[in-house]
């Protein structure tokens, strides 16, 4: 199982410019979750999906879009990108809404915005 | 006030030494804690969760103290590799909720 994997790695936008993030999970997991992390701070939640074809927003979701069409990918949208959006990108899967379960991470996007 | 709190340190110990870290959480409603670790540009991995009786993995131990909103994380005997850092979670609804993590750095 590859697991959590992201695409693409890294990426260097101009202001205004759009992208799309691809996350992927071949666990069967029914929960998604986009984050953001910055320097010296936590993992924030931007967007998350219960189940194919539902989203919701999470602590930061100004900004950005996200969609769920297929249960084992979630998408991340930039519409016009601003520099308070470089960031490192982390997608994460979990099982269900479990107490105890663990969260999988992907290996992350570096985005700059410049 | 931020829901999870960490001292962001960092921490610089010699191997083979003691440290301790505490997270302080605000909302007393709160599910399920958890300790990640964070090697530098890298994804966060589960070190262990955190009981209310408290739970010991090697020479890690966690506790949870309800009463005072706190949790902890011990690790014993320092290791080089031990160095990175350690996210304190909560997790509430499904969703997880990050402190802003502590550094640990160990020394030769």
């Amino acid at each position: 199982n590859a697991g959590v994997t992201q695409t693409p790695k890294f990426r260097v936008l101009k202001t205004g410019q759009s992208m799309t993030l691809l996350c992927a999970q071949d666990m069967n997991h029914e929960y998604m979750y986009w984050y953001r992390q910055d320097p010296g701070m936590g993992l924030r939640l931007i967007h998350y999906s219960v189940g194919e074809g539902t989203t919701a927003k999470g602590e930061v979701p100004d900004g950005y879009n996200v969609s769920r069409l297929k249960k084992q990918n979630f998408l991340l949208g930039l519409e016009s990108a601003a520099p308070s959006q470089t960031s490192v990108y982390f997608c994460a899967s979990d099982r269900d809404r479990g107490t105890y379960n663990e969260q999988f991470f992907g290996p992350g996007t570096r985005l700059t915005v410049l | 006030r931020k829901e999870v709190e960490q001292d962001p340190g960092p921490f610089n110990v010699p191997e083979g030494a003691t440290v301790a870290f505490n997270c302080t959480y605000s909302n007393s409603a709160s599910q399920s804690f958890f300790w990640y670790r964070q090697d530098c540009r890298k994804e966060p991995k589960l070190l262990m969760s955190v009981y209310s009786s408290g739970n010991e993995d090697g020479r890690f131990t966690a506790q949870l103290n309800r009463a005072s909103q706190y949790i902890s994380l011990l690790i014993r005997d320092s290791k080089l590799s031990d160095s990175a850092t350690y996210l304190c979670v909560e997790k509430k609804g499904g969703k997880l909720i990050f402190g802003q993590g502590t550094e640990l750095s160990v020394k030769p």
